[in-house]
């Protein structure tokens, strides 16, 4: 059964840069058909897409955090990784990572996703 | 990103059906998918590609999609169906979600 586990710093101070993992375990993440992607929900609001990279190192992010976003893979490890630079309080969230389905070459559905690890961004 | 619009909240009598409404842009033209959300846990996928149920969802979860407007349907609605629903969709290589919609059994 696949599983995903992330970590992260749990309090970082506005500016710095966030770094979270996400360990995929009970399979391969260099998969064909699957990307691996990042899910961020401040605390009592709603999902936001960040990004999603394929094995290969194709990578896709959500527009309006493409200037501050780095989503990298480490196929040796089993692992994916996201940066975040110059964080503010507005970046405070729960950071999920998940795997995408490709259908038909298409971008699709996520599932399963990690249990989420929690960033604060706080002076 | 992609931007889908659901109800904030809609309620439901226990055993009485609830559908949730998801709208965007050409959306009937595009695989929509179903999240559910309950307090302090992660989404989890009930629907995908418009109408389909993963394994170990219960036949009571249904969707459609057409037009504009994707639906999620639950017939016969249980006490443990009340968590936040999310609607999710690809307008090519950029993800939306939308806003999330709170399912109240009372």
């Amino acid at each position: 059964q696949l599983q995903l586990q992330e970590s992260g710093p749990g309090l970082l101070k506005p500016s710095e840069t966030l770094s979270c993992t996400c360990a995929v375990s009970g399979g391969s993440i260099s998969s064909q058909g699957h990307y691996w992607g990042w899910i961020r929900q401040p605390p009592g609001k709603g999902l936001e897409w960040i990004g999603g990279i394929y094995y290969s190192g194709n990578i896709y992010y959500n527009p309006p955090l493409k200037g501050r976003v780095t989503i990298s893979i480490d196929r040796p490890k089993n692992l994916f990784s996201l940066k975040l630079t110059s964080v503010t309080a507005a970046d405070t969230a729960v950071y999920y990572c998940a795997r995408i389905t490709l259908d038909r070459g298409i971008l699709n559905w996520f599932d399963p996703w990690g249990q989420g690890t929690l960033v604060t961004v706080s002076s | 990103s992609y931007e889908l619009t659901q109800p904030p909240s809609v309620s439901v009598s226990p055993g009485q059906t609830a559908s949730i409404t998801c709208s965007g842009d050409k959306l009937g033209d595009k695989d929509a998918s179903w999240y559910q959300q309950k307090p302090g846990q992660s989404p989890v996928l009930v629907i995908y590609q418009d109408s389909k149920r993963p394994s170990g969802i219960p036949e009571r979860f249904s969707g459609s999609n057409s037009g504009n407007t994707a639906t999620l349907t639950i017939s016969g609605t249980q006490p443990m169906d009340e968590a936040d629903y999310y609607c999710q969709a690809w307008d090519g290589s950029t993800a939306g979600f939308g806003g999330g919609t709170k399912l109240t059994v009372l």
